[in-house]
């Protein structure tokens, strides 16, 4: 079946330091993957996402490239700040989507020290 | 706006009482998907939803029911057979049959008291 592997955390940074959160997939075909943040309190939104091979997603200073070859969508951003504290999930969707929806990896807690 | 809404944020529930979780959404989706999430722990499936008047069990039904009478509604049951139904829950709902992203509702915290 379909799984989502990304690194555990909590992963503790320092304001303006280079972030990267691994994040690996097991599916069949070429899923569409996703990257969802979640903030204290609050629901998933979505940061970015890629649809195919070689897609970069980009938003918000983060980018994550889907690479078919490594099985990888890892995500990075050049300068974290405080206000990125937050958890972040990886996920994938299978093409036509699943009926269970989307399958996410566990989350990994992301703080950013001043 | 579309979007999906949850109510209420918070919630108190005496042991032994059932309560129900409000799931509304505007955004003429198929599928809506009910997670609960644990302190420090991912999300785990507990019921979906593919069409009105349809629903499977996820990967932890047990002591939970949902209803789809409405295409745009999604309401979520604790019954008194959930043992530990502490959390924090979130319903989702996406395009059916199509590979995009989920939206997700701001989630209602639920405490026994």
């Amino acid at each position: 079946g379909n799984s989502v592997t990304q690194m555990e955390g909590p992963v503790t940074l320092s304001e303006e330091a280079f972030l990267t959160i691994n994040c690996t997939y097991t599916a069949t075909g070429y899923p569409s993957l996703f990257w969802y943040v979640q903030y204290p309190g609050e629901g998933l939104q979505l940061l970015l996402k890629a649809t195919k091979a070689d897609d970069k997603g980009s938003n918000k200073g983060f980018e994550a490239t889907y690479r078919k070859e490594t099985t990888s969508f890892h995500l990075e951003k050049g300068s974290v700040q405080v206000s990125d504290s937050a958890v972040y999930f990886c996920a994938l969707s299978p093409p036509g989507g699943g009926a269970d929806g989307l399958t996410f990896g566990k989350g990994t807690h992301l703080i950013i020290q001043p | 706006d579309g979007g999906i809404t949850q109510s209420p944020k918070y919630l108190f529930r005496k042991e032994g009482q059932n309560v129900t979780l409000s799931c509304e959404q505007n955004l003429n989706h198929d599928a809506m998907y009910w997670y609960r999430q644990d302190p420090g722990q991912g999300l785990r499936l507990i019921y979906y939803s593919q069409i009105v008047n349809d629903f499977q069990k996820g990967d932890i039904a047990e002591g939970y029911s949902v209803s789809r009478e409405k295409k745009e509604s999604f309401p979520l049951t604790v019954t008194s057979a959930q043992k530990n139904p502490t959390a924090f829950y979130l319903c989702a709902s996406s395009i059916q049959g199509a590979a995009t992203e989920a939206f997700f509702g701001q989630g209602t915290r639920l405490t026994v008291v």
